[in-house]
């Protein structure tokens, strides 16, 4: 079956410094990888979307510069950021696109202090 | 820009009751329709799809999707404690790259 490893699953960082997280693909290629954030007592935002052979497709709200997303190839995708500050916080998912279904991440939880 | 509403926000039911969960959605192109659940401090893990207009029927879960009506909506059968969760209806479009979410059900099955 499909299935999408996220790591680190939570991480801490200092108010103004970046982090990096991690989505790796196995048992399958996928075509598109999206990148979402869950803010506390919060649905989950779409930041943007990534598909083969497409540019990366930011969000209202979100930007490239604050939140960089690399997708080298159909199993792997990352996704930084920059100059994390407390509204950062929250679970960051990454799904990715198997067929008609996404399947998504463990999540990566930041917390910033 | 596809708005995706849930209803209720938050709903206590009794063990053994049936729970129904709604879901309404702004862009009548859309295409694939999911219920995820989630667990505190998890990542959803998906229940059911639905890509037609209809139901489906899992164990206790039944799925209905009325694409005519924006509507479509979870039906848990027999609740017990361990579906108390927070439910996310999730839709995309055209060709089902975009699935946006929606704002959330919170599911309190009371013993």
């Amino acid at each position: 079956g499909a299935l999408v490893y996220q790591y680190p699953r939570r991480t801490i960082c200092k108010s103004g410094t970046s982090m990096r997280m991690e989505c790796q693909a196995v048992g399958f290629q996928a075509t598109s990888v999206a990148w979402y954030r869950q803010s506390p007592q919060k649905t989950f935002e779409l930041i943007a979307l990534s598909t083969v052979n497409s540019a990366i497709k930011y969000e209202q709200n979100f930007t490239q510069e604050k939140f960089p997303i690399s997708h080298p190839n159909l199993s792997f995708s990352s996704m930084t950021v920059l100059n994390a500050y407390l509204e950062d916080r929250g679970l960051y998912l990454c799904g990715a696109r198997d067929g008609s279904d996404y399947t998504f991440g463990s999540g990566t939880r930041l917390l910033v202090i | 820009q596809q708005n995706v509403q849930q209803s209720p926000e938050s709903l206590i039911v009794p063990e053994g009751a049936r729970t129904s969960l709604n879901c309404t959605f702004s862009d009548s192109a859309s295409q694939y329709f999911w219920w995820y659940r989630q667990h505190s401090g998890k990542a959803p893990k998906a229940l059911m799809s639905i890509f037609s207009n209809g139901e489906k029927e899992e164990g206790r879960f039944t799925i209905h999707l009325n694409k005519a009506s924006l509507h479509f909506s979870l039906h848990i059968r027999d609740s017990q404690p361990s579906d108390s969760a927070l439910y996310l209806c999730a839709v995309s479009g055209t060709g089902g790259y975009k699935v946006v979410f929606g704002s959330g059900t919170r599911l309190l099955v009371s013993p």
